[in-house]
């Protein structure tokens, strides 16, 4: 039972403007939400972070949003980056240490 | 510093073997993870050990998975009499506590093919 959901598999977008993943969420236990990147060959590296206290989080050109009622969380790339072209995770977890993952968003920038 | 370091990179192995996968966390992290992520999908969690215990043991699909860390630092998840369904990659993280509030670092993983 997935209980992250990434619903969209890939987003493309233009170098220099904003890029959108949305992720949602059916536990409503979960208190703290990671987003992790990943480029081909290599493991999953830490992006940015929100606690369940907080609704924004910025580090950055990314910006995290969470809407607790929606269970829905999104994380925005202003201005995208060629760079930036790789799998998003979004994940999940109550107040431990197992993370609940979505199945990634493939973003490719065009130049 | 050296992050976390998984071996070998690629395993290919016949149904029915028997299979080691290595990893080497990060210098004086003392919570270890073991994830399986297949092909279109994201990993899911398998164990968890905080020092050489295992804490959550939770994820494992059967008995014919089995993981170790005896001396608090190197881990080998180990499968047994392997099946094609048990092809994914194998992902390592380790973290400085076991909270999902700490971040945790992933190796670049475990390829493993079960022809």
């Amino acid at each position: 039972d997935q209980q992250v959901k990434q619903n969209s598999p890939s987003l493309s977008v233009q170098e220099g403007r904003i890029s959108i993943l949305n992720c949602d969420y059916t536990n409503s236990m979960f208190d703290y939400f990671l987003w992790y990147k990943k480029y081909p060959a290599e493991g999953p590296t830490f992006l940015i972070s929100i606690s369940s206290i907080k609704d924004k989080n910025e580090d950055g050109r990314f910006t995290v949003f969470l809407n607790k009622s929606a269970k829905h969380l999104s994380l925005h790339i202003v201005p995208s980056q060629p760079g930036d072209s790789a799998v998003y995770f979004c994940a999940a977890s109550v107040s431990d240490y197992k993370l609940s993952f979505g199945a990634g968003t493939t973003v490719t920038v065009r130049a | 510093g050296a992050g976390v370091s998984q071996t070998p990179s690629n395993k290919v192995t016949e149904k029915g073997k028997y299979v080691e996968l290595r990893c080497d966390p990060i210098s004086g992290h003392t919570a270890l993870y073991w994830y399986r992520q297949s092909l279109g999908q994201g990993p899911e969690f398998l164990i968890y050990f905080q020092g050489t215990g295992a804490a959550d043991d939770s994820g494992l699909p059967n008995d014919r998975f089995f993981a170790v860390r005896p001396e608090g630092s190197v881990s080998t998840l180990k499968i047994q009499r392997t099946e094609r369904g048990d092809s994914a990659v194998y992902l390592c993280a380790s973290s400085l506590r076991e909270t999902g509030r700490n971040e945790q670092f992933f190796g670049p993983g475990t390829r493993l093919t079960v022809l």
